[in-house]
């Protein structure tokens, strides 16, 4: 079985502070895991995903994430926040080597303070 | 890249009536796609799965009679809600797999 829980669903940070949000995993097979953005009213954008290629995950609009085995963590950063950040983000967790569903966290809501 | 097109982005249909949501790939073959609903604030809901050319697989409370989920082709996969109600209304969001998730754009269902 497959789980994500993400800490804090809702996050404020000062425009061009660092920003960190965090997910936990658990999952009895290696995983895939991912990071979303969804924008009011509109489907979910691949910000990153880990495919146990590299630990430290670069991806789009200056995020990145880091797989941490021994802490079942894969928490997002940005290191300076832009207003056009503020959005909805989810984490989520799929089985590595199977052709299987995808199972996401209740996600967290990022604002932006000016 | 993958594109996964869906459609409509909104509609508003009369309580009992019935709606037809499609999901497209239209760069790449699916033969799985995955129906996700989300509430207000909440986070994604997999409904169920849909397989080309056999039986969509349903999660555990989800209607299947309620919401038909038909994957005729590769690229092509609908959800029709049945006999809609007004606790039905949400946003619903198809997607496939290919290089990871792609997902549509979604489409909010009012039901008056």
């Amino acid at each position: 079985a497959q789980s994500v829980t993400q800490l804090g669903s809702h996050v404020s940070v000062s425009e061009g502070a660092l920003v960190l949000l965090r997910c936990n995993y658990s999952s009895s097979v290696p995983p895939y895991l991912f990071w979303y953005v969804q924008y009011p009213n509109q489907g979910l954008q691949l910000l990153l995903k880990y495919t146990s290629a590299a630990t430290l995950v670069k991806g789009i609009n200056g995020f990145e994430a880091e797989f941490k085995k021994s802490e079942t963590s894969f928490h997002l950063t940005k290191p300076s926040a832009h207003m056009s950040d503020a959005a909805e983000y989810f984490c989520a967790v799929s089985p590595m080597n199977r052709d299987d569903k995808i199972i996401f966290g209740k996600g967290t809501r990022l604002h932006i303070l000016p | 890249g993958a594109v996964v097109s869906q459609h409509p982005s909104r509609v508003i249909c009369k309580s009992g009536t019935s709606v037809k949501i499609e999901c497209r790939s239209l760069d790449f073959q699916a033969t799985t796609m995955f129906w996700y609903r989300q509430f207000p604030k909440q986070s994604l809901m997999l409904m169920a799965t849909s397989n080309e050319g056999s039986k969509a697989t349903y999660e555990q409370g989800v209607e299947k009679d309620k919401f038909l989920i038909n994957h005729a082709s590769l690229t092509l996969s609908t959800l029709t809600v049945t006999s809609a109600h007004p606790e039905d209304s949400s946003f619903y969001i198809c997607s496939a797999r290919r290089n990871g998730y792609t997902f549509g754009s979604g489409t909010r269902l009012t039901v008056v």
